[in-house]
């Protein structure tokens, strides 16, 4: 059975700082992974999605990559802004397409 | 830029009753996926639907549980008698294509009390 762990729980960084977040998987027979963003009580917006013959992805400031062979992923997000702050999720499909998720990385970036 | 709509934002419910959550996806999707997440926990997945029938479901989608597509366009998600551990977000995805991007919805809140 997939296990999604992400890491860390929760990051604090002052604004305009670079940062990673963590996630890995126990099963690399991954379909894609895709990287959400869920504000308090708000649903889940997708933010990049890496398919699994891809290495990485970008789309403004952030960047996400992939290993699939050693189970792990980041999301990069360069020049940290206030706004930024939110749970970051990362979910891996596999051949039946449903969605595993981690438990995300709370952000709070401090203005 | 379209979005999955869903409705109500907010259910509450006495325990025992029956409940219909309502999702719109986006139109070209072809694949639909219902998931929940209870406070503070992780989403997890509850049930898939591709050609108007069920594709996957997980072990928490049980016979209380059923999804339709009645006219084309909605997308439900029926629960028939609600228990208090089914209080929790529940979030209505669809994707183009099997294995590519889910977009999801802004989900339903429902509290079974």
């Amino acid at each position: 059975k997939q296990e999604v762990t992400q890491i860390p729980a929760a990051l604090s960084v002052p604004e305009g700082e670079n940062l990673v977040l963590n996630c890995s998987f126990t099963d690399s027979a991954i379909y894609n992974l895709q990287w959400f963003r869920q504000d308090p009580g708000k649903g889940l917006t997708s933010l990049l999605l890496i398919q699994s013959s891809q290495r990485e992805q970008t789309s403004g400031r952030l960047n996400a990559s992939l290993d699939k062979s050693s189970g792990r992923s980041t999301l990069y997000i360069a020049a940290s802004q206030p706004g930024d702050s939110a749970t970051y999720l990362c979910a891996v499909s596999g051949s039946a397409r449903q969605l595993t998720f981690g438990s995300g990385t709370q952000l709070t970036v401090l203005p | 830029e379209p979005e999955v709509t869903q409705t109500p934002s907010h259910q509450v419910t006495q325990m025992g009753q029956e409940v219909i959550l309502r999702c719109v996806p986006i139109s070209n999707h072809l694949y639909f996926y219902w998931y929940r997440q209870i406070l503070g926990q992780k989403v997890e997945f509850l049930v898939s639907f591709y050609n108007n029938e069920i594709s996957e479901k997980s072990e928490i989608f049980d016979d209380q549980f059923s999804v339709e597509r009645p006219d084309g366009s909605n997308f439900t998600l029926k629960i028939r008698s609600t228990k208090l551990e089914d209080s929790a977000m529940y979030f209505c995805a669809g994707s183009s294509g099997g294995a590519i991007e889910q977009f999801f919805g802004p989900g339903t809140r429902l509290t079974v009390l």
